[in-house]
């Protein structure tokens, strides 16, 4: 059961342009919105995260838009940049759970 | 220091052999995670461990065995494994397991089975 929900699977964007990576969910449990950046052969690093209670956070670039009703959150870089292309991850967890549950990824490509 | 190290970095073994792949931490985190990912695929969870209880497995095959000898190192000891099991494993560490708290994840181990 795919909980968490990414599109695209691929997006190719031009230097300077905006990069927006959607991710929908389906538990209502769920109250802990992360989003992770994957380079070749590294490990994901946490480049965002969110919380229901607001409806968007930003740091630098990077915006999570967080819409509680619908049960979608979404993922935009400002003025794209090369370096910034990687496998982006959604992912979600309870509050009390333990489980981190991740979409299936989104491979990011910033044309220069 | 937000680090979690991961040792080796890569592996490779043959499916008589036992191995075994190390995390450490030193932030002080009380839950420590093993993840298995396969190319181009999200990780996914394979044990997960609160304070130094074993508090997660995810119907994991017995050929992995993972280990927590204290809060700061986190142990996968790999026997007999199948060609299939070729992958990046990934440790994480949190605060604990509660909703809210950020997960750090080492670099990975590059599995490879022969």
């Amino acid at each position: 059961q795919q909980q968490v929900k990414q599109s695209p699977q691929s997006l190719i964007v031009q230097k300077g342009g905006i990069s927006i990576i959607n991710c929908a969910y389906e538990n209502t449990a769920f109250d802990y919105f992360p989003w992770y950046q994957q380079f070749p052969g590294k490990g994901p690093a946490l480049l965002i995260a969110i919380r229901p209670d607001v409806s968007e956070k930003k740091e630098g670039r990077f915006t999570i838009s967080f819409n509680k009703s619908a049960k979608q959150f979404s993922l935009h870089i400002m003025d794209s940049q090369p370096g910034d292309s990687a496998t982006y991850f959604c992912a979600a967890k309870r509050e009390y759970g333990n489980k981190l549950v991740f979409g299936a990824g989104t491979i990011l490509r910033v044309k220069s | 220091d937000t680090e979690v190290t991961q040792t080796p970095k890569h592996l490779v073994m043959g499916m008589t052999n036992k191995k075994s792949l190390k995390c450490e931490q030193h932030m002080g985190h009380r839950a420590m995670y093993w993840y298995k990912q396969k190319a181009k695929k999200p990780p996914e969870l394979m044990f997960v461990y609160s304070y130094e209880k074993l508090s997660i497995n995810e119907s994991v095959p017995s050929r992995f065995s993972p280990e927590c000898p204290n809060s700061s190192l986190l142990n996968l000891h790999l026997h007999a494994l199948q060609p299939e099991d070729s992958a990046l494993y990934l440790c994480a560490s949190s605060q604990s397991v509660a909703g809210g708290t950020e997960a750090f994840f080492g670099q990975g181990t590059r599995l490879t089975v022969v």
